[in-house]
């Protein structure tokens, strides 16, 4: 089993609507968690991090952890084309932090 | 804050070359900065962990006289590829953590792009 499962999609919403990203994790010890945001040839830029379980909102973006169930969320409300890209969530595995594969996201005008 | 800078952005080099990238935080102190490859339409690889005034610790399968490492000060870290061959081209990223707990957030480097002729 991965240590960090996304789908890769590609998830396509229109302009406007919302998307939803899910990424699970193996490791019941992680505590800290991260989605990244990656244009095509650019490098990762931190969109959010989540620490506790529950939601975390910060203008679009919407964080929600469930550490029971080994799950966290991005929620993008109001997507714009500009949001489209791959999404990578993240999770602290003791000392190392392991990404994802990434969610292709892509939102249609 | 928290801007990571890498230099160069780009380069190409003949095979048998060795190419050095560096890597700065420009506003911060980085104890641990991290370096990571990234293959077209693939994710992140951790290639191997940098610690300030210690030896980098490798991820297995990475060859550590191949990427050699040097994290001299709290705001500098380098990666050189040595004797560099094409199937080493690839998209560089390093990033730092801010903070003093290993498990902070990272913040990366807009990357190096390395082909190798």
């Amino acid at each position: 089993q991965k240590e960090v499962e996304q789908n890769s999609g590609p998830l396509s919403v229109p302009e406007g609507a919302i998307a939803s990203l899910n990424c699970t994790y193996s490791d019941r010890v992680s505590q800290s968690f991260f989605w990244y945001r990656q244009y095509s040839g650019k490098s990762p830029e931190l969109i959010m991090s989540i620490y506790s379980n529950g939601d975390k909102e910060d203008g679009r973006f919407t964080a929600q952890l469930n550490k029971a169930s080994q799950y966290v969320s991005l929620l993008i409300r109001d997507s714009q084309p500009s949001d489209s890209a791959t999404y990578l969530c993240a999770v602290s595995l003791g000392n190392d932090m392991r990404f994802g594969a990434g969610t292709r996201l892509t939102v249609k005008p | 804050g928290a801007v990571v800078s890498q230099h160069p952005s780009r380069v190409i080099c003949k095979s048998g070359t060795s190419v050095k990238i560096e890597c700065r935080s420009l506003d911060f102190q980085a104890t641990t900065m991290f370096w990571y490859r990234q293959f077209p339409k693939q994710s992140l690889m951790l290639m191997a962990t940098s610690n300030e005034g210690s030896k980098a610790t490798y991820e297995q399968g990475v060859e550590k006289d191949k990427f050699l490492i040097n994290h001299a000060s709290l705001t500098l870290s380098t990666l050189t590829v040595t004797s560099a061959h094409p199937e080493d081209s690839s998209f560089y990223i390093c990033s730092a953590e801010q903070g003093a707990i290993r498990t902070d957030t990272q913040y990366f480097g807009p990357g190096t792009r390395l082909t190798v002729l």
